[in-house]
């Protein structure tokens, strides 16, 4: 294991529904991001979270919508998601943001959208 | 663009052979690398990183990479393969012009067989 936890594992929602994924990293680390992963697609960083301030957000839809409430915790909330954002939900935490600071991923969030 | 590409969607190499998974990329300034693997129904696990020194970097299960400035390369390796290699591998760079950002190529497979 990794040291960082994704619940829940799966999760189906139609359109109009409110749910949030959410990571727990046991490192004590201080960056904690939010990737995507789609079959026959390169992984895509979604959010970057450093002493839980966002430091990055890649151009996401707002019905994608993150909260780091401490270092250890990062939620990912949705909402009226769409069916092309069925994906692999990735956490990932790292030491601090910088160059030479591997990252330790979760087992992911698989998503269905209905 | 800067980026970092794997030319292979999937290799195939018999156990006990040496295997390679190849990694090139596109970038200006000097790369920090990696190589991640993940395996079915799991998160990216780390393996090992370039960031200076040694071109030869050797990291987890066995599993080296050779960083060639000349041929922007940073391919993975492994001398014997065993079939528990099986798994999809990705290379990664990161850039301080991008922020830290760190940019995956799409994966290759890796298929070991007995």
């Amino acid at each position: 294991e990794t040291g960082v936890t994704q619940t829940p594992r799966h999760l189906v929602m139609g359109m109009t529904n409110k749910k949030s994924l959410k990571c727990e990293q046991h490192l004590g680390h201080n960056a904690m991001y939010w990737y995507k992963q789609s079959a026959k697609k390169p992984l895509e960083l979604m959010f970057v979270y450093s002493l839980e301030e966002r430091v990055e957000n890649n151009s996401v839809p707002s019905r994608f919508s993150p909260e780091c409430p401490n270092s250890s915790h990062l939620f990912l909330h949705l909402h009226t998601l769409q069916p092309e954002d069925s994906a692999l939900y990735l956490c990932a935490s790292s030491q601090g943001p910088g160059r030479a600071d591997e990252q330790f991923f979760g087992p992911g969030t698989r998503l269905t959208v209905l | 663009a800067q980026s970092v590409a794997q030319p292979e969607d999937q290799v195939n190499v018999a156990e006990g052979n040496p295997l390679t998974v190849k990694c090139t990329y596109s970038v200006s300034g000097n790369p920090y690398l990696f190589w991640y693997v993940q395996y079915p129904n799991r998160g990216l696990q780390f393996l090992l990183k370039y960031i200076t020194g040694d071109n030869l970097v050797k990291g987890s299960y066995g599993f080296e990479a050779e960083f060639n400035k000349s041929q922007t390369s940073f391919h993975l390796k492994k001398p014997s393969a065993l079939v528990s290699d099986s798994a999809l591998y990705f290379c990664a760079v990161r850039l301080m012009e991008y922020g830290n950002k760190l940019v995956f190529g799409a994966g290759t497979i890796l298929r070991v067989k007995s």
